[in-house]
């Protein structure tokens, strides 16, 4: 069964650093999103994505923050200057038509130290 | 705004038992979508339902069922049996169309419930 992927599992990285995350939607989904969960907390929206573009951003989706679909299969989500409380589990989500379930990847773990 | 309220925090459980977690959403949409999401310890989000504003058919699947009310605008999850496979936290989750042409469908999740299921 055809599943999200994402890459790294765990990113450990300094502050002020950049990082790339990247995910691989399931093939001919149409909508792509970001999630975070901080440890122990709730998931919270950050970005979505649609026809090439940003459909809509949470107030945490600041400058610092940039989504890509470079290439028709890869979704990346770039933090330019990463902070100490950007540490969190990101998850990448897409979803194959309007309205649908959301599929969810593994996530990826990123640490700031 | 869209607001998703999951009151218990923590249920534990001895197997066998059923439990039922709790949602209470709120809307100004007339049109919405409501989910539960499992996640396990090992952290990924595995998708469990989705219900329609439109459609308040209770669903049933295996040990698992769930009751919609658009009344108390409360969508509730029932693990009949419960087994220790179910240790996980569930989270609700409510979606509406927004956007350009309903072009979002973002999710906004409950802060979740950590169920625990003890042999």
């Amino acid at each position: 069964e055809p599943e999200v992927t994402q890459t790294p599992s765990h990113q450990v990285t300094q502050m002020g650093q950049e990082v790339i995350l990247r995910c691989v939607p399931i093939s001919n989904h149409l909508y792509f999103y970001w999630y975070r969960q901080i440890l122990g907390q709730k998931v919270e929206f950050l970005v979505s994505f649609y026809n090439n573009e940003i459909s809509e951003k949470s107030e945490i989706f600041d400058d610092q923050f940039s989504v890509e679909r470079p290439d028709g299969s890869n979704f990346t989500l770039k933090i330019r200057s990463t902070k100490l409380e950007d540490s969190a589990m990101y998850f990448c989500a897409s979803m194959p038509r309007a309205p649908y379930e959301q599929y969810f990847g593994p996530g990826t773990r990123l640490t700031v130290t | 705004a869209q607001k998703v309220t999951q009151a218990q925090t923590e249920i534990s459980v001895v197997e066998k038992e059923d439990v039922t977690l709790d949602c209470v959403y709120e809307t100004r949409d007339t049109t919405y979508y409501l989910f539960w999401y499992k996640q396990p310890p090992s952290g990924e989000l595995v998708f469990l339902i989705r219900r329609n504003s439109f459609d308040e058919q209770n669903e049933i699947s295996g040990r698992y069922s769930w009751n919609f009310q658009k009344s108390t605008s409360s969508f509730n999850f029932t693990i009949t049996a419960s087994q220790v496979v179910d240790s996980a936290v569930y989270f609700c989750a409510l979606s509406e169309a927004r956007g350009s042409g309903g072009s979002n469908y973002k999710l906004t999740f409950g802060k979740g419930t950590l169920l625990t299921v003890n042999p």
